[in-house]
């Protein structure tokens, strides 16, 4: 069945430093790969999308990579907060109109001052 | 601001009770979602809808029914509510499939 692995341990990282989050998926060809931010709470929020012909996509801060070799998608945030302290989520997808996602269980991130 | 709107926050329902979550999104997307998220399961859809009328069981649909009478409103329907139905629910609606989903803020619903 499809798997996809978020480290379930807690990332904690001093304010300045960049952090990388990993999404590992197994028995699985997504052809888009998205990443979500969720507070305690609170409905997760859209961040980035990478396609599967896209090695890496920018946005602001935030980097995402896309391996569909290792079956891998590496999540960076440069320059960190505190205010990015949170979980975040990654769900591979299909290109199916009327697809559906399935998420991966989240990596919490602690940025501390 | 394009919005996706729970009818609750907080939810407090007795066991045995039909309850019902209500869910509304002003983006005219095709596609709605109902999920659920616990400690440690992370989020597991529930049921989703791509047309109006239109429905799919996701992983966990036993327990739950679900109804989509206009394009704007998606209602999740605990036919009769179980201690093991309380969780944080959350609905989500997308255009494509493949998009970025806009998720609601959540109702937490506690079967008592």
């Amino acid at each position: 069945s499809q798997k996809i692995e978020q480290n379930s341990e807690a990332l904690n990282i001093q304010e300045g430093k960049t952090a990388t989050l990993t999404c590992n998926y197994t028995n699985y060809s997504p052809a888009y790969l998205q990443w979500y931010r969720q507070d305690p709470g609170r409905g997760p929020v859209f961040l980035l999308l990478i396609r599967e012909n896209e090695k890496e996509k920018r946005k602001e801060r935030l980097k995402v990579t896309f391996d569909t070799t290792l079956k891998q998608s590496l999540f960076h945030i440069t320059a960190s907060q505190p205010a990015d302290s949170a979980t975040y989520l990654c769900a591979p997808s299909g290109s199916s109109n009327t697809g559906k996602l399935i998420f991966g269980q989240g990596t919490t991130l602690q940025v501390k001052p | 601001d394009v919005k996706v709107t729970q009818s609750s926050r907080y939810l407090v329902k007795r066991t045995g009770e039909k309850v019902f979550l209500e869910c509304v999104q002003d983006m005219d997307h095709e596609n709605m979602f109902w999920y659920r998220q616990d400690p440690g399961l992370g989020l597991r859809l529930i049921y989703f809808s791509y047309d109006v009328k239109m429905k799919e069981k996701g992983d966990i649909p036993e327990g739950y029914s679900v109804s989509r009478e206009k394009k704007e409103r998606f209602s999740l329907i605990l036919e009769s509510a179980s201690t093991n139905q309380t969780s944080m629910y959350l609905c989500a609606s997308t255009q494509r499939g493949w998009e970025g989903y806009t998720f609601g803020s959540g109702t937490r619903l506690t079967v008592v």
